[in-house]
């Protein structure tokens, strides 16, 4: 069965430091990959996806993820953290169209003035 | 846009009874939505994918005569925990296909249901 593993439950950084954020995932196929951000007691906002092509994607409030095959990895980067970019992080992935996600257990960011 | 909203955002419910929540597709049609249970500082578990006209499906483990799901119209699906206990007692966030073809959800803002 797929699996998706964000292997950081809990990260701080300074605001105006850069951030990653690590997904990894297990299937034998390449997924249609997401990267969801949710602030407390809200629902889900994509942040940037992946189906095919370029491997480094772009997605709102300046995040990108980069897509590394090799390493089952769909890591997201922020180059300079702000304030407001505190929230919980969740990576998922889909098979095939229409298809049902898998999350990660997420990645609760705090960010340090 | 790709709008998806529920309502309530907020029910209290004393146990023993039912509360119906809503998911809409405010400005799409979405022939498939999911309906997943977020426990507190957890990741969202999908409960059962709903599809417009027919039966929703379930995943392992959860109780389909507890939570009622019926996908009547192409913008709306509802979840009716039935007699609900404490232990039902979490945030509930579904989501929308925007169309065939594409992976896509579109999250709704949730719903926090607490049983007293």
């Amino acid at each position: 069965a797929q699996s998706v593993t964000q292997p950081d439950i809990h990260i701080t950084v300074s605001e105006g430091a850069s951030l990653e954020l690590r997904c990894n995932y297990s299937y034998g196929a390449t997924p249609y990959l997401f990267w969801y951000v949710q602030s407390p007691g809200q629902g889900l906002q994509l942040l940037l996806k992946y189906f095919s092509g370029d491997t480094l994607v772009q997605g709102i409030k300046g995040f990108e993820a980069e897509f590394k095959r090799s390493q089952s990895s769909f890591n997201l980067r922020k180059p300079s953290v702000h304030w407001s970019d505190a929230a919980e992080y969740f990576c998922a992935v889909g098979f095939g169209t229409a298809s049902k996600l898998t999350f990660g257990t997420g990645t609760r960011l705090q960010v340090t003035l | 846009g790709a709008v998806v909203s529920q309502h309530p955002s907020r029910v209290i419910c004393k146990s023993g009874t039912s509360v119906k929540i809503e998911c809409r597709s405010l400005d799409f049609q979405a022939t498939t939505m999911f309906w997943y249970r977020q426990f507190p500082k957890q990741s969202l578990m999908l409960m059962a994918t709903s599809n417009e006209g027919s039966k929703a499906t379930y995943e392992q483990g959860v109780e389909k005569d507890k939570f009622l799901i019926n996908h009547a119209s192409l913008t709306l699906s509802t979840l009716t925990v039935t007699s609900a206990h404490p232990e039902d007692s979490s945030f509930y966030i579904c989501s929308a296909l925007k169309r065939t073809g594409t992976s896509e959800q579109y999250f709704g803002p949730g719903t926090r249901l607490t049983v007293t």
